[in-house]
């Protein structure tokens, strides 16, 4: 499984867009790149998931480069109820376990 | 749609006691997973059911925790004796199978304090 590298923490404020990126130079060619969001007291929720390119839902939007040694998890417009843990995992299409890391601490400020 | 379902929420014991914990997964999921997290840190894998087989059980410290998933449904996790280093959320998750693109669903998980 590739190693995943992201910020321990960041600050942002409401209204602002915000970029998380990961990093998981050791990617391979079938591996998934997938995000879940852990808010305080409450299990993982899964937010978008990507192979290549642009991946977008109603959460959140996915960036990842023609190289896919990166990915960037980008909130369009957080507000405070964005305050949670976010977590890159990458792994690969088959039976596989999914190894979380411990995640970005994104704390939203009004 | 029902999500996954965990008891206790909360649980306080002393070291060398034991301690179960239920999860009944979303109905239809082939594959539960229990995981421990500890304060401060991501959750770690104990143990993944593949219907009522055992697929992954690397990092479960075997000579204290147990778990089993009678009838692929249900599914308990044991600590037998516990110790301090055991305090943690303890969440269980379904997923419809076990590959890494299929959506796991975690529940509300349980807070064990071992004192």
């Amino acid at each position: 499984l590739a190693k995943t590298t992201q910020p321990i923490s960041m600050d942002s404020y409401e209204g602002q867009e915000v970029n998380i990126t990961c990093s998981h130079n050791n990617i391979a060619t079938n591996d998934y790149i997938t995000w879940y969001q852990q808010f305080p007291s409450q299990g993982p929720r899964f937010i978008i998931q990507g192979y290549k390119t642009k991946v977008t839902n109603e959460v959140a939007s996915l960036f990842i480069p023609a190289d896919r040694k990166s990915s960037t998890l980008s909130l369009p417009r957080v507000s405070l109820s964005d305050t949670a843990v976010y977590y890159c995992l990458v792994g690969e299409n088959r039976d596989d376990k999914i190894i979380f890391g411990k995640g970005t601490r994104l704390h939203i400020l009004p | 749609e029902a999500g996954v379902a965990q008891s206790p929420r909360y649980k306080i014991i002393e070291k060398r006691q034991s301690v179960a914990f239920w999860c009944n997964p979303i109905s239809g999921h082939a594959t539960l997973y229990w995981y421990q997290q500890i304060l401060g840190q991501g959750p770690k894998l104990l143990i993944q059911f593949q219907n009522n087989g055992v697929v992954d059980d690397s990092q479960l410290p075997k000579d204290r925790f147990s778990a089993e998933r009678l009838k692929g449904v249900d599914s308990t996790l044991k600590i037998q004796p516990a110790k301090l280093e055991d305090s943690a959320v303890y969440l269980c998750a379904s997923s419809s199978s076990g590959r890494f693109y299929n959506e796991q669903f975690f529940g509300p998980g349980t807070r064990l304090t071992v004192l």
